[in-house]
């Protein structure tokens, strides 16, 4: 069965600093992976997505999420943190078959303090 | 914006109502889908259509009843709901071109229904 995780609730980091916000997955096959931002009263905004390639995607607004088969991980990262990040974040994974749905986890609210 | 408008945006509704929620994208896409987000819960996908057909019903009780007339709009009529269906209702879209869903196409989502019933 398909399930993706994201262990940390809520992620604090300070204005200016790197961040990352944790995501692993389980699937039959290879995985495609996925990540939304949610901003306030918003719907989810896609960031990036991993298919097939370089281990390391760019996404939007200066994201980028490292694939790492044998850890399952696909976490995302920010060099340097803006407080306009502050959101929601949603990582979602595919398996390789026809009959796999896209799972979403429960969300990593990152909260980037001045 | 994403090209997908939902609305409305905010709805209150009693539990012997019939309203309706309606979602439209402006990509071009073939496949629609509605979506439930509770709160601290995963989302839930909810209905998947192709090309206006539905090809996905996840287990989704009868007092939720989609509607896809064409491509570019996707409703969602409710009727008899309970408190417990309070939540965010999202509409997403993507490209489609084989007929089928495919795995790697990337869906768009609308900025939701935030539906209350009392």
């Amino acid at each position: 069965a398909q399930s993706v995780a994201q262990p940390e609730d809520q992620v604090n980091v300070a204005e200016g600093n790197p961040l990352t916000v944790k995501c692993t997955y389980s699937v039959s096959g290879n995985p495609y992976l996925f990540w939304y931002v949610q901003y306030p009263n918003r719907g989810l905004q896609f960031l990036l997505k991993y298919i097939t390639g370089d281990n390391l995607v760019k996404g939007s607004y200066g994201f980028e999420a490292e694939f790492n088969k044998s850890q399952t991980s696909f976490h995302l990262k920010k060099p340097s943190a803006l407080v306009s990040d502050s959101a929601l974040y949603f990582c979602a994974v595919r398996g390789a078959r026809d009959t796999d749905k896209l799972i979403f986890g429960t969300g990593t609210r990152l909260q980037v303090f001045p | 914006e994403t090209g997908v408008t939902q609305t409305p945006r905010h709805l209150v509704m009693g539990m012997t109502n019939k309203k309706s929620l309606k979602c439209e994208q402006h990509l071009g896409h073939n496949a629609m889908y509605w979506y439930k987000q509770s709160a601290k819960k995963p989302l839930e996908l909810m209905f998947v259509y192709n090309f206006k057909e539905q090809t996905e019903n996840n287990s989704v009780p009868s007092r939720f009843s989609p509607e896809c007339p064409n491509s570019s709009h996707l409703f969602l009529h409710l009727h008899t709901l309970q408190p417990e269906d309070s939540a965010l209702y999202l509409c997403a879209s993507s490209q489609d071109r084989s007929g089928r869903w495919l795995r790697t196409d990337t869906q768009y989502f609308g900025p939701g229904t935030r539906l209350t019933v009392l």
